[in-house]
């Protein structure tokens, strides 16, 4: 199992709509990156959190540490975010060094016009 | 916001040529940059660890002297892939820690393509 899972893999929404992304971990964790990688593959960090809540535009990204959950939302979806949103999380190695991070398989979300 | 770059941003060379990296941190100090290689539609591995004025650790499968890290000053670090080979090909990914807390801020990636 990995230690961090996102769902779904997939997402298919009409433009407009609420989107949800969901991660989940097992580790314990000292934050948790949420990242956005376009076609082409420059990756973006949308937010880091270690907890509550966090907003940027029509972004909108909570963490609940007890439950070891994460959400990233998108509202009022545009074609233009269609991109695979990728969760990641900084947490102890065996090395000692909890800059280290990983990574969820990433959504693939695509917004239809 | 932080901004971190990476040069080229593609290249192609033949196999056993050697191909440099770079990675700059343009408007902070990263005392610790991290180099990853990502596959068509699969997530990033992390390869190496660089510090700035010390030797890169690198994870384990992870060839060091294939793939040479220098991190040389707070605001560069270098992959420079050794001999390339057609297997080598692969779109790379560096980023770049503040010297605070935990931020992480990601270069837009180089694809090398070995002909």
């Amino acid at each position: 199992k990995n230690e961090v899972e996102q769902s779904p893999q997939n997402l298919t929404a009409q433009e407009g709509e609420f989107i949800t992304i969901n991660c989940s971990y097992s580790v314990g964790i000292s934050a948790l990156h949420w990242l956005q990688q376009h076609p082409g593959g420059g990756i973006v960090s949308l937010f880091m959190l270690s907890s509550g809540k966090k907003k940027h535009g029509r972004l909108i990204a909570t963490i609940n540490i007890q439950e070891k959950h994460s959400s990233l939302h998108i509202t009022a979806s545009h074609p233009r975010d269609s991109a695979v949103y990728i969760c990641a999380v900084n947490s102890p190695n065996s090395g000692g060094s909890n800059y280290k991070l990983t990574f969820g398989k990433g959504t693939l979300l695509t917004v239809n016009p | 916001g932080a901004v971190v770059s990476q040069h080229p941003s593609w290249v192609i060379c033949k196999s056993g040529t050697s191909v440099k990296i770079e990675c700059r941190s343009l408007d902070f100090q990263a005392t610790t940059m991290f180099w990853y290689r990502q596959f068509p539609k699969q997530s990033l591995m992390l390869m190496a660890t660089s510090n700035e004025g010390s030797k890169a650790t690198y994870e384990q499968g992870v060839e060091k002297d294939k793939f040479l890290i220098n991190h040389a000053s707070l605001t560069l670090s270098t992959l420079t892939v050794t001999s390339a080979h057609p297997e080598d090909s692969s779109f790379y990914i560096c980023s770049a820690r503040r010297l605070a807390l935990f931020e992480q801020y990601f270069g837009p990636g180089t694809r090398l393509t070995v002909t």
